[in-house]
């Protein structure tokens, strides 16, 4: 596709539920970023890929989250045991190769709500 | 201290008034800086890209860095309600995964 694709674009569930998010970044991009963004505030990183690897997961705030990439291509980032704080816009960026130069573009993000 | 530091705002200027927005980093070593405009539900759709010191221009908008004062600025001339927006000022990590450290942006209030 011409940009970065999630699904669902919204997701509300109960606490404690599994919830699963997706990410199609551009074409050929080698790179993918998941952020969150929660309400009112800036972006937060959350994991970096290059290919299928992570080399970056810093950002995960738990062992709830999890995210895997196959293919070179689409992205699934896992959240078990939902709690209301995850509560937030799950936004994922592709990028070309990774460089720190080249600027990232993102999808239009999943809205998630934790009752 | 945050890493990247924006004024949150709301910033408000007439129509075809020059917007001047503005933004602090405390990682000396970073190498690339973005300016990102978000619409309210809406992501953020990359804007500008500088890498250098100076100026950057692009139609209406231009971005400013300087390195030795740890400052990037993002420049509306002729602003128009259409740009009322929050803005994310973005850099890019020197030592790590080219993660970006967003600001928590500058909301931009254009009147009619």
């Amino acid at each position: 596709g011409a940009g970065v694709s999630q699904s669902p674009s919204n997701k509300v569930t109960e606490k404690g539920k599994d919830v699963e998010l997706r990410c199609d970044p551009i074409s050929g991009h080698t790179a993918l970023y998941w952020y969150r963004q929660s309400l009112g505030q800036g972006l937060e990183f959350l994991i970096y890929f290059q290919g299928n690897s992570a080399p970056d997961k810093s950002g995960l705030p738990s062992d709830r989250f999890s995210a895997e990439r196959t293919g070179g291509s689409v992205s699934t980032l896992t959240i078990q045991r939902t709690q209301q704080e995850d509560s937030a816009v799950y936004l994922c960026a592709s990028s070309f190769k990774g460089i720190d130069n080249q600027p990232q573009h993102f999808g239009d993000g999943t809205r998630l709500s934790i009752l | 201290q945050k890493e990247v530091e924006q004024n949150s705002g709301p910033l408000s200027v007439p129509e075809g008034a020059i917007a001047s927005l503005n933004c602090t980093y405390s990682d000396r070593v970073s190498q690339s800086f973005f300016w990102y405009r978000q619409y309210s539900g809406k992501s953020p759709e990359l804007i500008m890209s500088i890498y250098s010191n100076g100026d950057k221009e692009d139609g209406r908008f231009t971005a400013q860095l300087n390195k030795a004062s740890q400052y990037v600025s993002l420049l509306i001339r002729d602003s128009q309600p259409s740009d009322s927006a929050t803005y994310l000022c973005a850099v890019n990590k020197a030592d790590s995964s080219y993660k970006l450290i967003f600001g928590s942006g500058t909301r931009l209030l254009v009147r009619p």
